[in-house]
């Protein structure tokens, strides 16, 4: 089946900096998608990604959708003390219309020092 | 505006036991999920379905069974519980029209002693 590696695994950064995390996939996807889980509760929906070379912005966070379709990449510019949590990258294929299964990376673990 | 609600939220379970998740979603969703998390593990998935009445198997199935018996509902359910099956379990759905991706609930942390 389809595999993601996600990395890195954990970050530790101080209030500010800018971070960057990545997936690469071992097949191609046509959609990338970026979630966000903070402490406690379930991860939630950053950025979606439709089209190779695609690059999507939404607030401080920037994220690309790779030429190859086999990656992605997550910036988070100015880091703050709230971006602590679980960052997630997920790819789909779909067929057809429906978009029933997507394949989840392990996750980049976040910390932020204020 | 409740999108996916998971109960119970906590859980302490003794080997052995038989317990049942609750998921519910008011979105009019297709697709529903049961994945669970596991520190350096992710998310893997153990059961889903594609509509009402449907279910299939997931990477991690063995030791639960599921049933999505309405289109709002989808119970997760485990007969005997094993410390294996210790974890934070998250209920999904979706609604399978283009790529919206999934909107999770908040997750429900079972121990089995």
């Amino acid at each position: 089946g389809q595999q993601l590696n996600q990395s890195p695994q954990s970050m530790f950064i101080q209030e500010g900096e800018d971070v960057s995390m990545n997936c690469t996939s071992s097949s191609i996807f046509n959609t990338w998608l970026w979630y966000k889980q903070d402490p406690g509760e379930g991860p939630v929906l950053l950025i979606a990604l439709y089209k190779a070379g695609e690059l999507t912005s939404n607030g401080r966070l920037t994220a690309q959708f790779g030429i190859t379709r086999k990656d992605s990449f997550l910036n988070i510019s100015a880091s703050i003390p709230s971006d602590v949590g679980i960052y997630f990258c997920a790819g789909q294929f779909r067929r057809g219309g429906s978009n029933y299964k997507l394949t989840f990376g392990k996750g980049t673990l976040l910390t932020v020092n204020p | 505006n409740a999108g996916v609600t998971q109960t119970p939220k906590f859980r302490v379970l003794k080997t052995g036991q038989s317990m049942t998740l609750l998921c519910a979603q008011d979105m009019n969703h297709e697709y529903m999920y049961w994945y669970r998390q596991d520190p350096g593990m992710g998310l893997r998935l153990i059961h889903y379905s594609v509509g009402e009445g449907t279910t299939a198997k997931g990477e991690v199935p063995d030791g639960y069974n599921v049933s999505r018996l309405k289109k709002q509902n989808f119970l997760l359910g485990l007969e005997s519980a094993a410390p294996s099956q210790t974890s934070v379990y998250f209920c999904a759905s979706s609604s399978g029209q283009g790529a919206d991706g999934y909107t999770f609930g908040s997750g429900t942390r079972l121990t089995v002693v």
